[in-house]
């Protein structure tokens, strides 16, 4: 099973929107509603921000959102702040039963 | 509050075995699907095996499978890994994960990692 692609770095100003986009398959991203993002901090674990393609845990700021087109998802963040800035990652579960992460985008905040 | 607390992670030759151990709180862990994801040095996530509550379902990467072994004891509260033939590239820090999953027709949908441990890390090094 192959990693989902995601872009390497996505950058942006305080208070501007970003968006990272997340690439698989029919078998993974495009056949299911079960996308999910994470965001990790440099040295710490992983934190659930986006499940099932659209919804956000109890906690998580309203300025995360998440879609889904075809075999992409994509993650937006607006009004972009300097603790956005961190390493995000997609998953989605898979036709083999199984589950995988995308490759990781780093967020820089400007 | 939910808390999972990894441990058994260290340094280990090639071939060798380590087991890991995932001590869970917080919440009725018989009833939850619980999975182990592992991150090797400044690498990305990678998803190693899930099991579903009462064992009704074993899943693991192929990156592992046949080497590495999940089980649980929901008496104690705690899940495991066993890794036996490890090999350099299975050097990372492993973390334990609670689950969401979604079940029917006796399929049982991975749908996201809810809750995270620290993590602990395995070496595999001569």
């Amino acid at each position: 099973q192959s990693a989902l692609t995601q872009p390497a770095s996505v950058s942006g100003s305080p208070g501007q929107s970003i968006a990272i986009s997340c690439t698989g398959t029919t078998s993974d991203v495009g056949g299911y509603n079960y996308v999910s993002w994470y965001q990790q901090h440099p040295g710490k674990a992983p934190k659930l921000m986006i499940y099932d393609v659209t919804n956000r845990p109890s906690g998580v700021s309203n300025r995360f959102s998440g879609s889904k087109s075809g075999n992409t998802a994509s993650l937006t963040i607006s009004g972009l702040q300097a603790e956005d800035e961190a390493d995000y990652y997609c998953s989605s579960y898979t036709s083999s039963s199984t589950h995988v992460f995308g490759t990781g985008t780093k967020v820089s905040v400007l | 509050e939910v808390q999972l607390v990894e441990s058994g992670g260290g340094l280990v030759k090639p071939g060798g075995s380590l087991r890991l151990s995932c001590a869970a709180s917080g919440f009725t862990f018989r009833s939850y699907n619980m999975n182990w994801v592992r991150q090797a040095p400044g690498k990305g996530l990678e998803w190693v095996s899930s099991i579903g509550s009462s064992t009704n379902y074993i899943y693991y990467a192929d990156s592992v499978k046949g080497r590495f072994t999940i089980s649980r004891d929901d008496a104690k509260n705690s899940l495991y890994l066993q890794m036996n033939s490890l090999r350099a590239e299975d050097t990372a820090v492993y973390y334990c994960a609670r689950g969401g999953t979604y079940c029917t027709n006796g399929v049982c949908y991975i749908r996201f990692f809810e809750y995270w441990g620290q993590g602990t890390l395995v070496t595999v090094s001569s």
